[in-house]
């Protein structure tokens, strides 16, 4: 069966500097996809990035980049320079292309402080 | 501004009640999804729908029922709550492209005392 796993709870990180958040997956399947997502304190599920498996490069967007260990099973989410703003719960999910279903790990809550 | 809407926003319900939870996206996704979250389990899929018509059961699908009469409206109903349907449900939706992330809406707070 498919699984992500996020083993950090909760994260500290100073601002302006770069933190890492960790995602493993399991899967059988060949073809798959991983995203990250963002909950700040009012609730909504905010896109940031996407790595497919078969992406031979590690996905950016803007602060947020994928460090994509494909043999590691490992997605993890590294945002640079951080901000206060970035404080919040911070979720990795996995695709199943074939049912397009997507798996939650149960998340990391970032806090950023001054 | 184009997205997904729900309604409503929390809902205090008597057990045993039922209750319909409205989705609605304005994007023109083929796919939409119904989550629950809990605290410490993450988001769980409850049922999902890959167009208009169909639908199928998720991770969680015991106790909700889902229809897909056309392409904007996925509707999530609890026939009769138990307090362990108290949870935030999001709705989500997302195009039949593989690289497509899931759009999530506001979300629901809903406690079944």
């Amino acid at each position: 069966a498919q699984k992500i796993t996020q083993t950090q709870p909760g994260m500290f990180v100073q601002e302006k500097e770069a933190v890492t958040l960790d995602c493993t997956y399991d899967t059988s399947d060949p073809s798959y996809g991983l995203f990250w997502y963002k909950q700040p304190s009012s609730g909504e599920m905010i896109f940031l990035i996407y790595q497919g498996s078969y992406d031979q490069q590690n996905a950016t967007e803007g602060r947020y980049s994928l460090n994509f260990q494909k043999a590691r099973k490992s997605a993890n989410l590294v945002i640079s320079a951080s901000q206060l703003g970035d404080s919040a719960m911070y979720f990795c999910a996995m695709r199943d292309m074939d049912t397009d279903k997507l798996i939650f790990g149960t998340g990391t809550r970032l806090q950023v402080f001054p | 501004i184009a997205g997904i809407t729900q309604a409503p926003t929390s809902q205090i319900l008597a057990a045993g009640r039922r209750m319909t939870l409205r989705c609605t996206q304005d994007m023109r996704h083929n796919a939409m999804y119904w989550y629950r979250q809990d605290l410490g389990l993450g988001l769980r899929l409850i049922h999902y729908s890959n167009t208009a018509g169909t639908t199928g059961k998720g991770e969680v699908p015991d106790g909700y029922s889902v229809s897909r009469a056309n392409t904007d409206d996925f509707p999530l109903t609890l026939a009769s709550a138990v307090p362990s349907q108290t949870s935030v449900y999001f709705c989500a939706s997302s195009e039949d492209i593989e690289t497509s992330p899931q759009y999530f809406g506001p979300g629901t707070r809903l406690t079944v005392l």
